[in-house]
This record gives structure tokens, sequence and C-alpha cells, in this order.
């Protein structure tokens, strides 16, 4: 089975405050997405990354910066947090090339900015 | 860009009624993903729908993909409790298997007795 792992469940940080938010994944997918999740809004896509180092801006990118060094390792970056990105952030990998193309989801962490 | 919408946001069914869960989308998009997801907890995929026509079932849900008219449905059949949660659809700009993936804003389903 897929495993994505975020490594936070729950974050409360301050105002200003730098964020990283990990996800690691066990199954060598080339491809991973962060997410946004409010209610009545869906599923937002922040960035995503095909491969290694590659990296490309999703549909609500602003307040937001990723770092792909690793293959498994994809990590969310809040540089200066504000009270708008409280929010449940999903993290999801996908294999490069399979039929179906759907995306695995890690656990979700519930960020609450103060 | 592809725009992806669900009706109804809420649903309240009683257990052993029937209910569809609608989900248009705005562009082509020859596949369509189906999740749930329960409280507290992550997205499961239920059905990846690839071509017109599609037809999946797993248990009490049914979905189906009519890219003609841009509509995918999850039919609901004969509910019980067990199936509350919360359903999403998404869809794929170009339909590729490699795009980004879109979601719409998710439907809380609550079945009752």
């Amino acid at each position: 089975d897929v495993k994505v792992t975020q490594s936070s469940r729950y974050l409360v940080k301050r105002t200003g405050e730098k964020v990283f938010l990990e996800c690691v994944q066990d199954m060598d997918h080339e491809n991973m997405f962060w997410y946004r999740q409010d209610p009545g809004l869906g599923l937002r896509l922040i960035y995503f990354s095909y491969d290694v180092k590659m990296k490309e801006k999703g549909d609500i990118p602003e307040g937001y910066s990723v770092s792909r060094e690793k293959k498994e390792r994809f990590s969310l970056i809040l540089e200066s947090a504000s009270t708008n990105q409280t929010s449940m952030y999903l993290c999801a990998s996908r294999l490069t090339g399979g039929i179906s193309g759907e995306l695995f989801f890690g656990e979700g962490s519930r960020l609450t900015v103060l | 860009e592809l725009k992806v919408e669900q009706n109804p946001l809420f649903l309240s069914m009683q257990e052993g009624k029937n209910y569809t869960i609608y989900c248009n989308y705005s562009t082509t998009s020859d596949r369509l993903y189906w999740y749930r997801q329960d409280p507290g907890k992550s997205l499961e995929s239920l059905f990846v729908l690839l071509s017109n026509g599609a037809v999946k079932q797993e248990g009490r849900l049914m979905a189906s993909l009519d890219t003609k008219a841009r509509l995918s449905t999850l039919h609901i059949t004969a509910a019980v409790h067990d199936l509350s949660a919360t359903y999403f659809c998404a869809g794929v700009a170009g339909g590729t298997s490699y795009g980004k993936l879109t979601f719409g804003q998710g439907t809380i389903l609550t079945v009752h007795p």
C-alpha cells in the first residue's frame, strides 16, 4: 500500500512565524502535491512537483513556497504565517505513467495561525 | 481553466433511501475521480472513471461519467449510516493521467435512521 506521511497532524503558530510542513511518501512516486482544504471550497492546489527539484505553481501559491530535494520528500513552507493561512493542508503523491493517475493522500496537517 | 462543481453540497438522507450526487465540470476532462473523506481523516479513492460512458460500482455506490454532458454522478442505493462522509469529485484538465486534479467543493452526506 502507498503510504504518504505528513509529519505534523496539528500545529499552532503565531503570525509572522516561519512554518514547515513535511510530507514523505514511500512508493517512489515522481509527482507530489500540496493542497489546502477549506470548508465549502474543496481542495485547492498550492504547488506541485513532477520530480526532484522541479516545482510548479498551483492555483493559490501566494504566501507559500516548496522544496523537493529528494524524491520521497516534499515540503511546504510558509515564510511568514498569517491568520488566513489557517487551514487543513493535504499532501498527495502519484505515480507518473500510471493509467489511473489517481492521487494518494496523507492524513493532513491542521494548521492554526494565531 | 477547469472548474468543477458539485451539488448538492449538503445531503441529509434517511437510511434505505436512494440519492444522487452530481459533479459538473467546465472543460474537457476525459477522466473523473471520486474520493471519500471521513471526519478528521484523509481522502480515500473510490472510483476512477477513464472514458465516456464508464460506470463503476462498489457496494451501494455507483459512479458514472458522461463526457459529452461534462457530468459525473455518484448514485447511492439504500443508504446506510456507514456512508456518512464527505464526497469529492475531481477532474483533470485535458484528461491526462499526469495533469493537475481540480476538486469540487465536496458534498457532506449524513445518513440518519
